[in-house]
């Protein structure tokens, strides 16, 4: 079993569609969870970090249910700028080295 | 914002010769540099952690005799990949992580090897 789990997609969606994106994750000690974008044939962008209260940028809510082990993103009114592959990232520790990534979850917004 | 350049985007070498990728911070130091590689449709793999000074801590199944990592100073990781053959195809990316308080990670832009 993967360590960090994604649904691969793609996601194929509309301009101004909302699409949620879930993860889990199998290593009850991690600690920090992150949400990154890839665009095709580069490297990973931060997009957020995720908190157990929950939080939000603009378009886009993470979440955190630890009990689950399970984390999600939001990203409302979508627009063509958001197709990428978005991936989920696990942390035990503060540490970086510990960084297990997703195999992401590709979307495409369609005009 | 913090840059991680790395050199070069694009190679296409033969089987069997040396590929040698940089990994630069450019307006950091990087005590410690991480490197991975994304085969496609896949996620980032750890490969090594390459800290400053002292020997790379390679995952388990890299091979260290293949992958050469080098940290010589607080803003260079090289990678070296040896004997290189058609398998090792593949996105090679590096990050790192800024010696801050907030130890902030920062990737590179990833290069594409290409082994014929």
């Amino acid at each position: 079993r993967k360590e960090v789990e994604q649904d691969p997609g793609p996601f194929n969606v509309p301009e101004g569609a909302t699409v949620a994106f879930n993860c889990t994750y199998s290593n009850s000690a991690s600690q920090s969870f992150f949400w990154y974008r890839q665009d095709c044939r580069k490297e990973p962008k931060l997009l957020m970090s995720v908190y157990s209260s929950g939080n939000e940028d603009g378009r886009f809510t993470a979440q955190l249910n630890r009990a689950s082990q399970y984390i999600s993103l939001l990203i409302r009114d979508s627009k063509l700028s958001d197709s990428a592959t978005y991936l989920c990232v696990a942390s035990i520790s503060g540490s970086a080295r510990q960084l297990t990534f997703g195999s992401g979850t590709q979307l495409t917004v369609l005009p | 914002g913090a840059v991680v350049s790395q050199h070069p985007s694009r190679v296409i070498c033969k089987s069997g010769t040396s590929v040698k990728i940089e990994c630069r911070s450019l307006d950091f130091q990087a005590t410690t540099m991480f490197w991975y590689r994304q085969f496609p449709k896949q996620s980032l793999m750890l490969m090594a952690t390459s800290n400053e000074g002292s020997k790379a801590t390679y995952e388990q199944g890299v091979e260290k005799d293949k992958f050469l990592i080098n940290h010589a100073s607080l803003t260079l990781s090289t990678l070296t990949v040896t004997s290189a053959h058609p398998e090792d195809s593949s996105f090679y990316i590096c990050s790192a992580r800024a010696d801050t308080y907030t130890g902030e990670l920062f990737f590179g832009e990833g290069s594409r090897l290409t082994v014929l």
